[in-house]
Protein backbone atom coordinates (compact mmCIF):
# COMPACT_ATOMS: atom_id res chain seq x y z
CA UNK A 1 0.00 0.00 0.00
CA UNK A 2 1.41 3.19 -1.02
CA UNK A 3 2.74 5.95 2.01
CA UNK A 4 4.15 9.10 2.32
CA UNK A 5 7.38 9.31 3.26
CA UNK A 6 9.16 11.36 6.06
CA UNK A 7 12.54 12.42 6.82
CA UNK A 8 14.06 12.46 9.54
CA UNK A 9 11.19 10.82 12.14
CA UNK A 10 13.27 12.55 14.92
CA UNK A 11 15.18 15.36 15.11
CA UNK A 12 16.67 17.36 18.39
CA UNK A 13 18.63 20.84 17.56
CA UNK A 14 19.99 23.59 19.35
CA UNK A 15 18.21 26.88 19.32
CA UNK A 16 19.47 29.47 16.42
CA UNK A 17 20.38 26.27 14.36
CA UNK A 18 19.05 25.14 11.31
CA UNK A 19 16.46 21.75 10.18
CA UNK A 20 14.81 20.73 7.36
CA UNK A 21 12.11 17.75 7.18
CA UNK A 22 11.58 16.46 3.64
CA UNK A 23 8.05 14.56 2.51
CA UNK A 24 7.53 12.41 -0.13
CA UNK A 25 3.87 12.08 -1.30
CA UNK A 26 2.31 9.35 -2.62
CA UNK A 27 2.61 9.13 -6.25
CA UNK A 28 0.39 11.16 -8.54
CA UNK A 29 -1.02 13.02 -5.32
CA UNK A 30 -1.87 16.44 -6.69
CA UNK A 31 -1.60 18.25 -3.27
CA UNK A 32 0.61 18.30 -0.23
CA UNK A 33 0.29 19.66 3.10
CA UNK A 34 2.98 20.55 6.26
CA UNK A 35 1.11 20.11 9.69
CA UNK A 36 2.55 21.44 12.75
CA UNK A 37 1.34 19.38 15.81
CA UNK A 38 1.79 20.60 18.84
CA UNK A 39 1.13 17.71 21.85
CA UNK A 40 -2.29 17.73 22.53
CA UNK A 41 -3.60 19.96 19.98
CA UNK A 42 -4.87 19.73 16.09
CA UNK A 43 -2.81 19.91 13.55
CA UNK A 44 -1.96 23.41 12.34
CA UNK A 45 -1.71 23.95 8.29
CA UNK A 46 1.42 25.41 7.93
CA UNK A 47 1.39 25.65 3.67
CA UNK A 48 -0.79 23.78 1.18
CA UNK A 49 1.02 23.10 -2.52
CA UNK A 50 -1.05 21.88 -5.43
CA UNK A 51 2.02 20.82 -7.95
CA UNK A 52 4.52 23.08 -7.41
CA UNK A 53 2.62 26.03 -6.54
CA UNK A 54 1.51 27.25 -3.15
CA UNK A 55 -2.18 28.02 -2.27
CA UNK A 56 -2.10 28.76 0.88
CA UNK A 57 0.95 29.62 3.22
CA UNK A 58 -1.12 32.26 5.31
CA UNK A 59 -0.40 30.26 8.78
CA UNK A 60 3.49 29.57 7.95
CA UNK A 61 6.12 32.17 10.35
CA UNK A 62 7.61 33.47 7.05
CA UNK A 63 10.58 35.31 8.80
CA UNK A 64 11.80 31.66 9.84
CA UNK A 65 10.18 29.00 8.05
CA UNK A 66 10.08 28.58 3.96
CA UNK A 67 8.91 25.16 2.19
CA UNK A 68 9.35 24.16 -1.72
CA UNK A 69 7.89 21.53 -4.00
CA UNK A 70 10.24 22.40 -6.53
CA UNK A 71 8.71 19.84 -9.38
CA UNK A 72 5.28 18.78 -8.43
CA UNK A 73 6.73 15.62 -5.92
CA UNK A 74 8.42 16.20 -3.05
CA UNK A 75 9.33 18.80 -0.80
CA UNK A 76 10.98 20.17 2.36
CA UNK A 77 10.20 22.38 5.14
CA UNK A 78 13.35 24.33 6.24
CA UNK A 79 12.80 26.59 9.55
CA UNK A 80 16.17 28.88 10.21
CA UNK A 81 16.72 29.98 12.83
CA UNK A 82 14.94 27.42 15.19
CA UNK A 83 13.62 29.04 18.29
CA UNK A 84 12.43 26.77 21.51
CA UNK A 85 8.33 27.01 20.66
CA UNK A 86 8.90 25.40 17.22
CA UNK A 87 9.02 22.17 19.13
CA UNK A 88 6.23 19.39 17.49
CA UNK A 89 5.66 16.89 15.45
CA UNK A 90 5.76 18.00 11.52
CA UNK A 91 3.11 16.37 9.56
CA UNK A 92 3.17 16.00 6.03
CA UNK A 93 0.00 14.99 4.12
CA UNK A 94 -0.94 14.64 0.55
CA UNK A 95 -4.20 14.15 -1.24
CA UNK A 96 -5.04 12.89 -5.01
CA UNK A 97 -7.19 15.90 -5.56
CA UNK A 98 -6.53 19.58 -5.59
CA UNK A 99 -9.42 20.67 -3.17
CA UNK A 100 -9.01 20.48 0.71
CA UNK A 101 -12.44 20.69 1.47
CA UNK A 102 -13.29 17.72 -0.94
CA UNK A 103 -10.24 15.33 -0.77
CA UNK A 104 -9.71 12.85 1.89
CA UNK A 105 -5.85 13.51 2.98
CA UNK A 106 -3.10 10.68 3.47
CA UNK A 107 -0.85 11.35 6.49
CA UNK A 108 3.10 10.02 6.72
CA UNK A 109 4.71 9.18 10.12
CA UNK A 110 5.69 12.95 10.84
CA UNK A 111 8.91 14.30 12.08
CA UNK A 112 8.93 14.87 15.74
CA UNK A 113 11.66 17.99 16.34
CA UNK A 114 13.08 18.83 19.86
CA UNK A 115 14.82 22.06 20.31
CA UNK A 116 16.91 22.54 23.20
CA UNK B 1 -11.13 29.55 11.22
CA UNK B 2 -10.59 26.72 13.86
CA UNK B 3 -14.21 24.77 14.54
CA UNK B 4 -14.96 23.51 18.05
CA UNK B 5 -15.33 19.85 18.77
CA UNK B 6 -16.90 18.61 22.41
CA UNK B 7 -16.57 17.04 24.50
CA UNK B 8 -12.70 17.62 24.99
CA UNK B 9 -12.54 13.53 26.42
CA UNK B 10 -14.81 10.98 27.07
CA UNK B 11 -13.98 7.51 29.19
CA UNK B 12 -16.56 4.64 27.32
CA UNK B 13 -16.53 1.03 28.54
CA UNK B 14 -16.46 -1.82 25.76
CA UNK B 15 -19.75 -1.97 23.71
CA UNK B 16 -20.74 1.60 25.29
CA UNK B 17 -21.70 4.42 22.51
CA UNK B 18 -20.27 7.56 22.21
CA UNK B 19 -21.08 11.34 20.31
CA UNK B 20 -18.26 13.82 19.43
CA UNK B 21 -19.54 17.10 17.94
CA UNK B 22 -18.31 19.36 15.68
CA UNK B 23 -19.06 23.16 15.34
CA UNK B 24 -18.44 26.52 13.35
CA UNK B 25 -19.74 29.68 13.88
CA UNK B 26 -19.67 30.12 9.52
CA UNK B 27 -21.58 27.80 6.90
CA UNK B 28 -19.76 24.84 5.82
CA UNK B 29 -18.61 23.67 2.72
CA UNK B 30 -17.39 20.39 3.85
CA UNK B 31 -16.86 18.63 7.87
CA UNK B 32 -14.10 16.00 7.75
CA UNK B 33 -13.16 13.31 10.28
CA UNK B 34 -9.68 11.80 11.69
CA UNK B 35 -8.65 9.14 14.07
CA UNK B 36 -5.11 9.85 15.20
CA UNK B 37 -3.96 7.00 17.60
CA UNK B 38 -0.62 7.80 20.64
CA UNK B 39 1.92 8.03 18.29
CA UNK B 40 0.65 7.97 15.00
CA UNK B 41 -0.38 9.71 12.24
CA UNK B 42 -3.98 11.12 11.94
CA UNK B 43 -6.17 8.53 9.67
CA UNK B 44 -8.75 9.27 7.51
CA UNK B 45 -12.25 8.38 8.42
CA UNK B 46 -15.06 10.42 6.41
CA UNK B 47 -16.15 13.42 4.52
CA UNK B 48 -19.47 14.68 4.87
CA UNK B 49 -20.41 17.29 2.22
CA UNK B 50 -22.88 19.76 2.15
CA UNK B 51 -25.87 18.93 -0.12
CA UNK B 52 -25.77 15.48 1.49
CA UNK B 53 -22.82 13.65 0.28
CA UNK B 54 -20.76 11.38 2.10
CA UNK B 55 -17.01 9.74 1.31
CA UNK B 56 -15.52 7.48 3.84
CA UNK B 57 -15.59 4.19 6.28
CA UNK B 58 -19.17 2.20 6.00
CA UNK B 59 -18.80 1.44 9.27
CA UNK B 60 -18.52 4.94 10.37
CA UNK B 61 -22.17 6.65 11.08
CA UNK B 62 -21.60 10.33 11.12
CA UNK B 63 -24.23 13.05 10.68
CA UNK B 64 -23.97 16.42 8.91
CA UNK B 65 -26.36 19.56 10.22
CA UNK B 66 -25.62 22.67 7.33
CA UNK B 67 -28.37 25.23 8.83
CA UNK B 68 -26.46 24.20 12.55
CA UNK B 69 -23.07 24.37 11.06
CA UNK B 70 -22.60 21.35 12.93
CA UNK B 71 -21.46 17.51 12.53
CA UNK B 72 -21.62 14.58 15.00
CA UNK B 73 -19.11 11.53 14.83
CA UNK B 74 -21.70 8.29 16.60
CA UNK B 75 -19.32 5.71 17.82
CA UNK B 76 -21.47 2.63 18.46
CA UNK B 77 -20.66 -0.70 20.12
CA UNK B 78 -17.34 0.67 20.94
CA UNK B 79 -14.28 -1.37 20.94
CA UNK B 80 -10.93 -1.02 22.62
CA UNK B 81 -9.47 -0.35 19.27
CA UNK B 82 -11.40 2.82 19.03
CA UNK B 83 -9.29 4.52 21.97
CA UNK B 84 -7.61 7.29 20.16
CA UNK B 85 -7.95 11.12 19.38
CA UNK B 86 -10.69 11.79 17.28
CA UNK B 87 -10.63 15.24 14.68
CA UNK B 88 -12.57 17.41 12.90
CA UNK B 89 -12.10 19.40 10.00
CA UNK B 90 -13.96 22.10 8.74
CA UNK B 91 -14.38 23.51 5.33
CA UNK B 92 -15.59 26.97 4.20
CA UNK B 93 -15.03 26.71 0.76
CA UNK B 94 -13.49 23.65 -1.47
CA UNK B 95 -9.79 24.44 -0.86
CA UNK B 96 -9.28 25.86 2.75
CA UNK B 97 -9.85 22.99 5.86
CA UNK B 98 -8.69 23.27 9.16
CA UNK B 99 -9.01 20.95 11.95
CA UNK B 100 -10.29 21.22 15.00
CA UNK B 101 -7.92 20.51 19.20
CA UNK B 102 -9.41 17.20 19.20
CA UNK B 103 -11.57 15.01 20.83
CA UNK B 104 -9.73 12.30 23.59
CA UNK B 105 -11.87 8.71 23.50
CA UNK B 106 -11.00 5.93 25.74
CA UNK B 107 -12.26 2.64 25.69
CA UNK B 108 -11.66 0.27 28.58
CA UNK B 109 -12.37 -3.26 29.18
Amino acid sequence: EAEVAQSPRYKITEKSQAVAFWCDPISGHATLYWYRQILGQGPELLVQFQDESVVDDSQLPKDRFSAERLKGVDSTLKIQPAELGDSAMYLCASSLGRLAGYNEQFFGPGTRLTVL
Amino acid sequence: QQPVQSPQAVILREGEDAVINCSSSKALYSVHWYRQKHGEAPVFLMILLKGGEQKGHDKISASFNEKKQQSSLYLTASQLSYSGTYFCGTAYNNNDMRFGAGTRLTVKP
